[in-house]
């Protein structure tokens, strides 16, 4: 079973630079797998961050930004701000139709 | 703006048929240039794309092979809004379900309705 494997946890200082992954525990990821990236606060549905590995959605700010580094997708956030503090989940494009998501990455800004 | 709003039951009994409808404003079940998706949210099994209709002159349906053998997902194109029914439930599918639109380029979800929680127990 193909799975997309990212960090269960992560913590930033504020002002600081976090970078979250996301993998397959089958290879390596490309912009093949078209990762997108999303952010999730308690109670409230996924907000679309980044798409096709670097585009970011309307209205994200530019401390955001997606990336390819080694074999895994990746999320970058330069300057974390204290409301970054969320749950942040990627998605893989794995053919024939089918997305899959990450488990998903707890971030802690203090 | 698009806007997605679901609506169906919260409580579905064991063995029995969970639906749920998602009505569309702001764009059109039937637009070649999106996809039309159901992903769920539960705390053993995170976020996971169920399933996907969508039109290309002809409609077109993609289902996770997790839920592929109980699974329905159809377009009501004379009410631009879609449905999700999932046969056989057992209180694993308990879950926020969520109706979300895709991009077909990027392969992204841009969209997502506000979620719905679906309780299975009897």
């Amino acid at each position: 079973q193909t799975l997309v494997t990212q960090e269960p946890s992560f913590s930033v200082s504020p002002g600081g630079t976090v970078t979250l992954t996301c993998g397959l525990n089958s290879g390596s990821v490309s912009t093949t797998e078209h990762p997108s990236w999303y952010q999730q606060n308690p109670g409230r549905a996924p907000r679309t961050l980044i798409y096709n590995t670097n585009s970011r959605s309307s209205g994200v700010p530019d401390r955001f930004s997606g990336s390819i580094l080694g074999n895994k997708a990746a999320l970058t956030i330069t300057g974390a701000q204290a409301d970054d503090e969320s749950e942040y989940y990627c998605v893989l494009y794995l053919g024939r139709g089918i997305s899959v998501f990450g488990g998903g990455t707890k971030l802690t800004v203090l | 703006q698009v806007q997605l709003q679901q609506s169906g039951p919260g409580l579905v009994r064991p063995s029995q048929t969970l639906s749920l409808t998602c009505a569309i404003s702001g764009d059109n079940v039937s637009s070649d240039d999106a996809t039309w998706n159901w992903i769920r949210q539960s705390p053993s099994r995170g976020l996971e794309w169920l399933g996907r209709t969508y039109y290309r002159s002809k409609w077109y349906n993609d289902f996770a092979l997790s839920v592929k053998s109980r699974i329905a997902i159809k377009p009501d194109t004379s009410k631009s809004q879609f449905s999700l029914q999932l046969n056989s439930v057992t209180p694993e599918d308990t879950a926020v379900y969520y109706c979300v639109r895709g991009r077909p380029g990027s392969l992204h979800f841009d969209y997502w309705g506000q979620g719905a929680l679906v309780t299975v127990s009897s």
